[in-house]
């Protein structure tokens, strides 16, 4: 069974400073996805990937097969970007996902 | 969005009762899947399915049952419902293989 871990758990941020949350897996995976959760419960999916780095506004992830990492980065952080955000990852034919614990992110003005 | 709903949204039930929840896509995803989150957990898989009839158990199975009559429904089941299942349950749909998975707007379930 594949153990996902999320460094840091809490992280507070001021308005415009760039955050990265961290996540690595102990086994081989075909994609790792992050997903964000806001208060009030829905989940988003962010990203998917397997290679690289892929960005969508300010937010980027990028993902190290070799070291088993992936980290997500905010740019220019706004208070609407505070939520939990989970890293969960897939192995082989990938439907089936072993998910993190979560990193609550707190942006204040 | 993708078109996910649950029914109900909040119940609260006592122990030893059944509980069914129901998840329902307009997308025609062919998987579907049952979660629960708790504190101090990651989301853990309750059962998924791969198609309609096609149901398998994830790693917190015990105590649920599931049913997928149609493409389009998702039923969770408690047999008899225990304090250890309250919890909140989310359904969520794909593809096969690697995909973007879109999750419901959850169920908060208390058993008293």
């Amino acid at each position: 069974k594949n153990e996902v871990e999320q460094s840091p758990q809490n992280l507070t941020a001021q308005e415009g400073e760039f955050i990265t949350i961290n996540c690595s897996y102990s086994v081989g995976i075909s994609a790792l996805h992050w997903l964000q959760q806001h208060p009030g419960g829905g989940i988003v999916s962010l990203f998917m990937l397997s290679s690289g780095k892929k960005k969508h506004g300010r937010l980027i992830a990028t993902i190290n097969i070799q070291e088993k990492h992936s980290s997500l980065h905010i740019t220019a952080s706004h208070p609407r970007d505070s939520a939990v955000y989970i890293c969960a990852v897939g192995a082989g034919t990938a439907s089936k996902l072993t998910f993190g614990t979560g990193t609550r992110l707190q942006v204040t003005l | 969005d993708a078109g996910i709903t649950q029914s109900p949204r909040h119940k609260v039930t006592e122990t030893g009762t059944p509980v069914t929840l129901r998840c329902h896509q307009t997308e025609n995803h062919r998987y579907m899947y049952w979660y629960r989150q708790d504190p101090g957990h990651g989301l853990r898989l309750i059962h998924y399915s791969y198609g309609v009839k096609d149901t398998d158990k994830g790693e917190v199975s015990d105590g649920y049952s599931v049913s997928r009559s149609k493409t389009e429904d998702f039923l969770l089941t408690l047999e008899s419902a225990t304090s250890s299942q309250t919890s909140v349950y989310f359904c969520a749909i794909s593809e096969p293989g690697p995909d973007t998975q879109y999750f419901g707007p959850g169920t908060r379930l208390t058993v008293l």
